[in-house]
């Protein structure tokens, strides 16, 4: 139980172009996902807190209207890179949290690679 | 805020040898400690956790114990396998999951 899918798993779009990534909890409910972004080696950055039904919080230095979040239903969330360019290129993750799961425990997607040309 | 600092790598190793990885950990509550690891080219999976003081979480006969007193949950294995090659996170969920730079690890034959 508690799979997390992402869609796609990778992708190559032109400079300007928006791109849209899906993440599913496939077997639970998730009322928060999470999106993370990790650059080569290295760690894994948190770029939003998704919650279902209300507007996704944003952390320090990420633009919003950039990297749109929307959290339609308890068991997708999207992530749009809007115009992207060269150094939006990066490895995007998501997470989701079970809800009422104890210790506050997040379960991964398998990640998305993004690449502009 | 929470964080996480752990033993930087990379780290090489021939196989069957002993494996740890150093991380301590800030938190203004009690937060929740994970080792997460990730294959080159996929996501994270959780390898273990360990929800309270003292507690040890273990999985693929690795183990880690949540140490409060020293603020640590080091990683360890004692015979390591080529599979095992991959990079490692640890983490801390207080009321945001802060990771650790992550370690690779390169296991050889």
């Amino acid at each position: 139980g508690a799979v997390v899918s992402q869609h796609p798993s990778r992708v190559i779009c032109k400079s300007g172009t928006s791109v849209k990534i899906e993440c599913r909890s496939l077997d639970f409910q998730a009322t928060t996902m999470f999106w993370y972004r990790q650059f080569p080696k290295q760690s894994l950055m948190l770029m939003a807190t998704s919650n279902e039904g209300s507007k996704a919080t944003y952390e320090q230095g990420v633009e919003k209207d950039k990297f749109l979040i929307n959290h339609a239903s308890l068991t997708l969330s999207t992530l749009t890179v809007t115009s992207a360019h060269p150094e939006d290129s990066s490895f995007y993750i998501c997470s989701a949290r079970l809800v009422d799961y104890p210790y506050n425990e997040q379960f991964f997607g398998p990640g998305t690679r993004l690449t502009v040309l | 805020g929470n964080s996480v600092t752990q033993m930087e790598g990379p780290v090489t190793l021939s196989e069957e040898a002993f494996l740890t990885i150093n991380c301590t950990y800030t938190a203004t509550g009690y937060p929740s400690l994970f080792w997460y690891v990730q294959y080159p080219g996929e996501g994270l999976q959780l390898l273990l956790k360990a929800t309270k003081a003292d507690d040890k979480g273990s999985n693929k006969g690795f183990e880690a114990t949540y140490r409060k007193e020293t603020t640590s949950f080091h990683l360890e294995k004692g015979s390591v396998q080529v599979s095992d090659s991959a990079v490692y996170f640890c983490a801390c969920n207080d009321y945001k999951l802060s990771f650790g730079a992550g370690t690779t690890v390169t296991v050889r034959a």
